[in-house]
């Protein structure tokens, strides 16, 4: 089946840090990405779509100055969370969209848990 | 705009039947997933409805009318490794996947 790697699986930073997040599709080419968090207990909330090739789209309330996505290639989408604090403490994760399947179904990456100290 | 509805916890025993429901509001829908989620992992693909009726697989069954805006999740012959959250999300026309906030089954012994 088809597989989303994301790395790190978790991170720990100081505040004012920024961090990296990498997304990949191993075996199949995803011109969308998706990125999400989730604090404990709650819903997955959708931060931006990430389309190859262009910028991304962010939801209401999310600071992309804050959070820069980049999805240089149809394998490869990578979320920089810049100057972290510790309210951004929060599991990350991505998701692919692989269109080669008729239900279009989403992969999701392992995820990553951000701590900001 | 998108509204989902699931209740937030259900308990059981093992060998039971549990039904989780899922209402949704959704701007020209296009499909209803469930996912499972482990606490602290990514969620996991479940099923995949877009017609009404019911799909079948294995011990797990998605049952969909659009019309009614309404979807359940039917896990039969529960095992201990099915505790764990369930998600309900709803797929709009331009593709964005909005998910319910989960519901904690709990299987007992």
């Amino acid at each position: 089946g088809a597989v989303v790697s994301q790395h790190p699986s978790w991170v720990i930073c100081k505040s004012g840090t920024s961090v990296k997040i990498e997304c990949r599709s191993l075996d199949f080419q995803a011109t969308t990405m998706f990125w999400y968090r989730q604090f404990p207990k709650q819903s997955l909330m959708l931060m931006a779509t990430s389309n190859e090739g262009s910028k991304a789209t962010y939801e209401q309330g999310v600071e992309k100055d804050k959070f820069l996505i980049n999805h240089a290639s149809l394998t490869l989408s990578t979320l920089t969370v810049t100057s972290a604090h510790p309210e951004d403490s929060s599991f990350y994760i991505c998701s692919a969209r692989d269109r080669s399947r008729v239900e279009e179904k989403l992969f999701f990456g392992s995820g990553t848990q951000l701590s900001v100290l | 705009g998108q509204n989902i509805d699931q209740p937030t916890e259900m308990t059981a025993t093992e060998g039971a039947i549990v039904q989780i429901n899922c209402t949704y509001q959704t701007s020209g829908f296009n499909g209803l997933f469930w996912y499972q989620q482990h606490a602290g992992e990514a969620p996991t693909f479940l099923s995949y409805n877009v017609l009404d009726g019911l799909e079948e697989k294995g011990r797990f069954s998605s049952f969909l009318s659009r019309s009614k805006g309404y979807s359940y999740l039917l896990l039969k012959e529960l095992q201990m490794k099915d505790s764990a959250s369930y998600l309900c999300a709803a797929r709009s026309s331009w593709g964005k996947l909005q998910f319910g906030a989960g519901t904690q089954v709990v299987v007992t012994p």
